[in-house]
């Protein structure tokens, strides 16, 4: 069974610009979450999606935005890039996301550089 | 406001002697929690869990602890190998599902 896809694996934009990134979760599972890494803050929760419908959002701005398609692959976008975006961008996923004793399968991430 | 606090960034121990890595959360209302384990360049994978109904789980080298009136979680590797080093996220899930809360991450150093 092929894990958690995440593309590209490294990026390198400047500010103002906008950037997809994407993810494609195990077959079967359908929710889908999305973290970022930066160091010393650890993995912080962007927001999760199941069946195409975005269920929980973490405190970041509009400028981070996502969508989940009906196959259950999902893409993050970020408009307006600024400096500090730069980060590991995680990609999650687990069957059904609702119990609280399930766990998360997570990709290898997505390297955001933004200069 | 951090709701699952890792304060050691980093821990260095022997090969063959005892890893402790501490977490402290501050919402009762979570009921689950994880060990996650993760290496450069890599993501995060499951290591080992514990309902809040226990206080104790050991899954070969590795046992976590809860203390829920402190509010605290441990992971206990021992022995520690050069294998282990690598980043540990503590993470915790509210009682009603959906969203995992992760720690900063422990950076684990086990010299040979």
């Amino acid at each position: 069974k092929a894990g958690v896809t995440q593309t590209p694996r490294y990026l390198i934009k400047t500010r103002g610009q906008q950037v997809t990134l994407s993810c494609s979760p195990i077959s079967g599972h359908r929710s889908v979450s999305w973290y970022q890494q930066t160091p010393g803050q650890g993995l912080q929760f962007l927001f999760e999606y199941f069946s195409e419908t975005q269920r929980n959002k973490g405190n970041f701005p509009g400028r981070f935005s996502g969508r989940q398609f009906s196959n259950s692959r999902s893409e993050m976008n970020v408009s307006t890039l600024e400096l500090g975006d730069s980060a590991l961008y995680l990609c999650a996923s687990s069957l059904a996301g609702t119990g609280s004793n399930e766990k998360l399968f997570f990709g290898s991430g997505t390297q955001l550089s933004v200069l | 406001d951090q709701q699952v606090k890792q304060n050691s960034p980093s821990l260095s121990v022997q090969e063959g002697r005892i890893s402790i890595l501490n977490c402290d959360y501050t919402n009762s209302m979570f009921d689950y929690f994880l060990w996650y384990k993760k290496y450069p360049a890599e993501g995060p994978t499951f290591l080992i869990s514990i309902s809040s109904i226990k206080d104790k789980n050991e899954d070969g080298r590795f046992t976590v602890f809860l203390n829920k009136s402190a509010k605290h979680l441990s992971l206990h590797i021992v022995p520690s190998q050069p294998g282990d080093s690598a980043v540990y996220f503590c993470a915790a899930s509210p009682n009603q599902g959906g969203k995992l809360i992760f720690g900063q991450g422990t950076e684990l150093s086990v010299k040979p």
